[in-house]
């Protein structure tokens, strides 16, 4: 599993809150992501990071932030969640192309 | 950019059965071509994958082939056994700022029955 954990794995949040989701590597991988899964959509990518404060937008980066202090940590903020944020985030790490995932967050806004 | 379709969306077949998932993809220049394994819970977990200077590779019971002409890959999974059963994604590569990024299908659920 490529040494990757994600926390919390499971969190219930109020519309309107704060959140950070945590994803920690123990590979010393380039190359980190942040994907979110919805039924129907697949696995969209969120933001990612090619090394340490180095991040850029993916596909569905709107309501989220990143950030990536050290190799090791790639954080992701919902500054104020939304209902439509309810999702699976998976975290990914990369090495010459080859994506490792996470065990995933469950999150639910309500 | 790059778009990927899958399909079908769902399959079900008899155990021994073969199974095949085809996926399309619009931007030429995608050169890496994976197939995921996501079971019910768990994690996506790489199966195999197939690069662009080959047509077709193949790992025990699974196989995948390519044709960069049509820009369509497809996934093979012979002799099918019921701990198949899982959802299986297939991504493409394109590059996305500063690097080669994948774009994923929206997924095919495979049911095999015993």
């Amino acid at each position: 599993d490529a040494g990757i954990t994600q926390s919390p794995r499971h969190k219930v949040t109020e519309t309107g809150t704060p959140v950070t989701l945590r994803c920690h590597q123990t590979e010393n991988h380039r190359y980190m992501y942040w994907y979110r899964q919805d039924p129907g959509h697949g696995l969209r990518l969120i933001h990612y990071s090619y090394g340490v404060k180095d991040t850029d937008k993916g596909e569905v980066s709107d309501g989220y932030s990143v950030s990536r202090s050290k190799t090791e940590d790639f954080l992701l903020t919902l500054e104020s969640a939304t209902s439509s944020q309810t999702s699976v985030y998976f975290c990914a790490t990369d090495e010459r192309d080859t994506q490792y995932f996470g065990p995933g967050t469950r999150l639910t806004v309500l | 950019g790059e778009n990927v379709e899958q399909h079908p969306s769902t399959l079900s077949v008899q155990e021994g059965d073969s199974a095949v998932i085809k996926c399309t993809y619009s931007d030429s220049a995608s050169n890496y071509f994976p197939w995921y394994k996501q079971e019910l819970g768990k994690r996506p977990q790489l199966i195999i994958d197939i690069r662009s200077n080959v047509g077709e590779k193949k790992d025990q019971r699974i196989a995948v082939t390519l044709n960069k002409t049509a820009k369509h890959f497809s996934l093979h999974i012979t002799e099918t056994q019921p701990e198949d059963s899982a959802v299986y994604f297939c991504a493409a590569s394109r590059v996305l700022g500063n690097t080669d990024k994948l774009i994923f299908g929206t997924g095919t659920r495979l049911q095999v029955f015993p």
